[in-house]
């Protein structure tokens, strides 16, 4: 069964705008990351935030972490039609290296 | 290489046919992933090679589905007596060892009618 929930399932809004994603795992994790995939091939990792952090930044790109409610968001800020994606939370399958657990994702429009 | 790839990249089969996919990992990388991905889902863990050998195969749905390394190095995902709920995309990615970061391919997007 899949961790993590992402809403909402799908998001579109104007070049401009900030999008966030929100989601929800079931079990205590390590870390927590978000993964976009373009067009439904291959996924890129975009950022990981540990269990013992609360937020962090990548350029455009900024997660929370709330441990206590197993939640995370992810926005995006200043979107530009380049960001149309799905974006998916994944956290780490025990016992199982790196593997992961991925939610169901969100598809972000966003339209010039 | 310069990424993980994933041969072939797209493969349309009959129902009951036999199929292989394959993949090669970044050169180096010890650690070997094997995800499916359904319409509109996000990716299931299928499998996990650790060197030659396999970490963790619980994803794996059946008996029809079986994945090889021999050489540590190339994988290739094997499905045996395929049928339609087959149809996805299988993600193959790799990372350094069983702790870093995991890089994946393009997927092979595979149909069976």
């Amino acid at each position: 069964s899949q961790q993590g929930e992402e809403d909402p399932q799908a998001l579109s809004i104007q070049e401009g705008e900030n999008a966030t994603m929100n989601c929800s795992y079931k079990t205590s994790i390590n870390n927590l990351q978000w993964y976009r995939q373009n067009s439904g091939r291959g996924l890129v990792h975009l950022i990981l935030i540990r269990s013992n952090e609360r937020e962090k930044h990548s350029g455009r790109l900024r997660v929370t972490l709330d441990t206590s409610k197993k939640s995370s968001s992810l926005l995006i800020t200043a979107s530009r039609a380049a960001d149309t994606a799905s974006y998916f939370c994944a956290t780490e399958r025990l016992n199982s290296g790196y593997a992961l657990n991925f939610g169901k994702g969100t598809s972000l429009l966003v339209t010039p | 290489g310069a990424g993980v790839s994933q041969t072939p990249s797209n493969k349309v089969t009959e129902k009951g046919k036999y199929v292989e996919l394959r993949c090669d990992p970044i050169s180096g990388h010890t650690a070997l992933y094997w995800y499916r991905q359904s319409l509109g889902q996000g990716p299931e863990f299928l499998i996990y090679f650790q060197g030659t050998g396999a970490a963790d195969d619980s994803g794996l749905p059946n008996d029809r589905f079986f994945a090889v390394r021999p050489e540590g190095s190339v994988s290739t995902l094997k499905i045996q007596r395929t049928e339609r709920g087959d149809s996805a995309v299988y993600l193959c990615a790799s990372s350094l060892d069983e702790q870093g970061e995991a890089f994946f391919g393009q997927g092979t997007r595979l149909t069976v009618v």
